[in-house]
């Protein structure tokens, strides 16, 4: 089956430190979505992706989060510097953009807690 | 803007009965796709189902039904005969015509218990 990987599935840091979320898409999909999940939050729309270019990352905090797609298989979540309130599992999901194909396949997350 | 509204918070059952989980949803699009997707308590969030705007057809698989009214912008999905395996939480999401645009609601958190 095809996946979405994504790394590291956990990471603990301290207030201040950068952290870098990687997200490998599944082969073809050409768009990709970041979301983040809190417990007071729900699931967030950050950012997401359409053939590398973003499409659309207003919900993201721009002054310490940037997301890029460097090539086509590598989506990156960036936090500088990261704050406490940044602890959440980030979820990275692909899919094809084609009407009627449009389901999203999502990785497994990557826990951030931010001490 | 698209919003998806899942009123229910928290559902607890008694395993063999039967539970109805709410969506409802708001687009202006005249196209439009409507998912369910399933977080277990192992974290991983898994597709269930997906609708188009022009097909209002229930459907069945297996335990799963999902109800699909235009008129009053709702995609409902019904469980029958729960078992505890069913508990985790359930997402409804709300995407345009191309998938761009994927919206989320809060999720309603079932509990299953024997």
């Amino acid at each position: 089956d095809a996946r979405v990987t994504q790394t590291p599935r956990h990471k603990v840091t301290e207030m201040g430190q950068e952290v870098t979320m990687r997200c490998q898409p599944i082969l073809g999909h050409n768009t990709v979505f970041w979301y983040r999940q809190t417990m007071m939050q729900g699931l967030e729309l950050l950012a997401y992706f359409r053939n590398r270019a973003p499409l659309d990352d207003s919900g993201m905090p721009k002054d310490r989060f940037s997301a890029e797609m460097p090539d086509a298989t590598l989506a990156t979540l960036k936090i500088q510097p990261s704050e406490p309130r940044d602890s959440a599992v980030y979820f990275c999901a692909s899919g094809p953009d084609r009407p009627g194909a449009n389901v999203l396949t999502f990785g497994a997350g990557s826990r951030l807690t931010v001490l | 803007a698209q919003k998806v509204t899942q009123a229910q918070t928290e559902i607890s059952v008694v395993e063999k009965e039967d539970v109805t989980l709410d969506c409802v949803y708001e687009t202006r699009d005249t196209t439009y796709y409507l998912f369910w997707y399933k977080q277990p308590p192992s974290g991983e969030l898994v597709f269930l189902i997906r609708r188009n705007s022009f097909d209002e057809q229930n459907e069945i698989s297996g335990r799963y039904s999902w109800n699909f009214q235009k008129s009053t912008s709702s995609f409902n999905f019904t469980i029958t005969a729960s078992q505890v395996v069913d508990s985790a939480v359930y997402f409804c999401a709300l995407s345009d015509n191309y998938g761009q645009n994927f919206v989320f609601g809060p999720g309603t958190r079932l509990s299953v218990l024997p």
